[in-house]
């Protein structure tokens, strides 16, 4: 079935650049991606990627796909402290009767001043 | 910026009564979802909606629930008679097919 994975935790200092992995199981998803959720707040789409794509850049967010492996990674450069946040990566599958996302479990970012 | 509204922030309501959750997604989308979050576990998909019906449902969408778009501009999630277990942060979203933006959230309490 469709699955996706991260790490729970990943803690950097201000500055550094964040990297946050994502593993997926269904293969035929058409688009990957980034939501980022505050404490207390709604979940916030930081960037996708479509499934014909490498990699994509949006300033200091860069995703990397690597279909064969079905791995994506979500790198931040430049971390501030407003970047703490969980990061959810997710998957919609293709052939779903609409574009229903499928969650990772979350990889709290922590950055240390 | 438009959004997703969702009201209340938070609804406590006792084990067995129906609860509304409200939204009112972004004003030109066509597709709208239900998503739930218990406490330290996965965002998980209940329900799409998209032409006035349900187009997809999960297994945790049952009788219980219901939604509804009852006129232009509201999407709603009945919950019939709730259990403990239906506790949870309960998002709405809208999308116009590719994207999906969420609103705030509602928490439900079920004492």
């Amino acid at each position: 079935g469709e699955d996706v994975e991260q790490s729970l935790f990943l803690s950097v200092r201000e500055g550094d650049s964040s990297v946050i992995n994502c593993t997926y199981t269904d293969s035929s998803s058409t688009y990957l991606y980034w939501y980022k959720q505050e404490p207390g707040a709604g979940l916030q789409l930081l960037t996708y990627i479509f499934s014909n794509m490498d990699m994509k850049q949006d300033q200091r967010l860069t995703v990397l796909l690597n279909k064969k492996d079905k791995h994506l990674s979500l790198r931040i450069a430049d971390t501030q402290t407003g970047d703490s946040a969980i990061y959810f990566c997710a998957e919609s599958p293709y052939g779903g009767a609409t574009n229903k996302l499928i969650f990772g479990t979350g990889t709290l970012l922590a950055v240390q001043p | 910026e438009p959004e997703v509204t969702q009201t209340p922030s938070h609804q406590v309501t006792q084990m067995g009564q129906e609860v509304i959750l409200r939204c009112v997604p972004i004003s030109n989308h066509l597709y709208f979802y239900w998503y739930r979050q218990i406490l330290g576990q996965k965002v998980e998909f209940l329900v799409s909606f998209y032409n006035n019906e349900i187009s997809e449902k999960s297994e945790i969408f049952d009788d219980q629930f219901s939604v509804e778009r009852p006129d232009g501009s509201n999407f709603t999630l009945k919950i019939r008679s709730t259990k403990l277990e239906d506790s949870a942060m309960y998002f709405c979203a809208s999308s116009e097919k590719v994207w999906a933006f969420f609103g705030q959230g509602t928490r439900l309490t079920v004492v």
